[in-house]
């Protein structure tokens, strides 16, 4: 079964304590991303990698860093959070016809 | 200009009608994707259907069908026999040219099926 599989689903942090939320994907998939969702701004992606070691930024990359060391994990890190970054994160995974995202990391920032 | 609208902020629908979910995109890349996402209180992004602008037929997966009109550029997302379950927030997304494979997101429509 295609899974993208994120941790963690939930996560309540405080202002500048570094955190990472993983994502591993089963599929072999070369390009993989991440998207943030708010109300009234919709989806829009962070980072993206369409490779081992290939990463570059989305539309919206400030206070994030991402790694992508090996093809199945791509995780998102926040160096220093600020509440700004409260917001419910998505990993996505795939290519052409079939981009399958994670559960989804809700993620509060105090 | 927005690159993908969905007009309908929300639907409410008789369980087992259809229903037709609107969706119109601008691109001016002649090789795009076009995809259809629930997401369910819960929160998930469950991909649906997919159709590719160089498709010839309309997208079918069980229930689900993309109504796919590449001159007006709209793919309306066509769901059958609807049911409880199908109560969500609905996204269509488009995915332009090769390479980055970003996927702009529509602002969603929620539908509510009443019993």
């Amino acid at each position: 079964e295609a899974q993208v599989t994120q941790n963690p689903r939930y996560l309540i942090t405080v202002t500048g304590k570094k955190l990472t939320v993983t994502c591993s994907q089963n599929m072999n998939h070369e390009y993989m991303s991440w998207y943030r969702q708010d109300p009234g701004l919709g989806l829009r992606q962070i980072y993206y990698s369409m490779n081992v070691e290939v990463t570059d930024k989305g539309d919206v990359p400030e206070g994030y860093k991402v790694s992508r060391k090996e093809k199945r994990n791509f995780p998102l890190i926040l160096e220093s959070p600020s509440p700004n970054q409260t917001s419910l994160y998505f990993c996505a995974s795939g290519a052409g016809n079939t981009i399958y995202f994670g559960e989804g990391s809700w993620l509060t920032v105090v | 200009a927005q690159k993908i609208t969905q007009t309908q902020p929300g639907m409410f629908v008789q369980e087992k009608e259809a229903v037709t979910l609107d969706c119109t995109y601008d691109t001016s890349d002649p090789s795009y994707g076009l995809f259809w996402y629930k997401q369910p209180s819960s929160g998930e992004m469950i991909f649906l259907i997919y159709q590719g602008s160089y498709d010839q037929q309309n997208a079918t997966e069980g229930r689900y069908s993309l109504n796919f009109q590449k001159a007006r550029k709209s793919a309306n997302l066509v769901i059958s026999a609807s049911q409880l379950g199908d109560s969500a927030m609905y996204f269509c997304a488009m995915r332009e040219g090769f390479g980055n494979e970003k996927l702009t997101f529509g602002t969603g429509t929620r539908l509510t099926i009443i019993p």
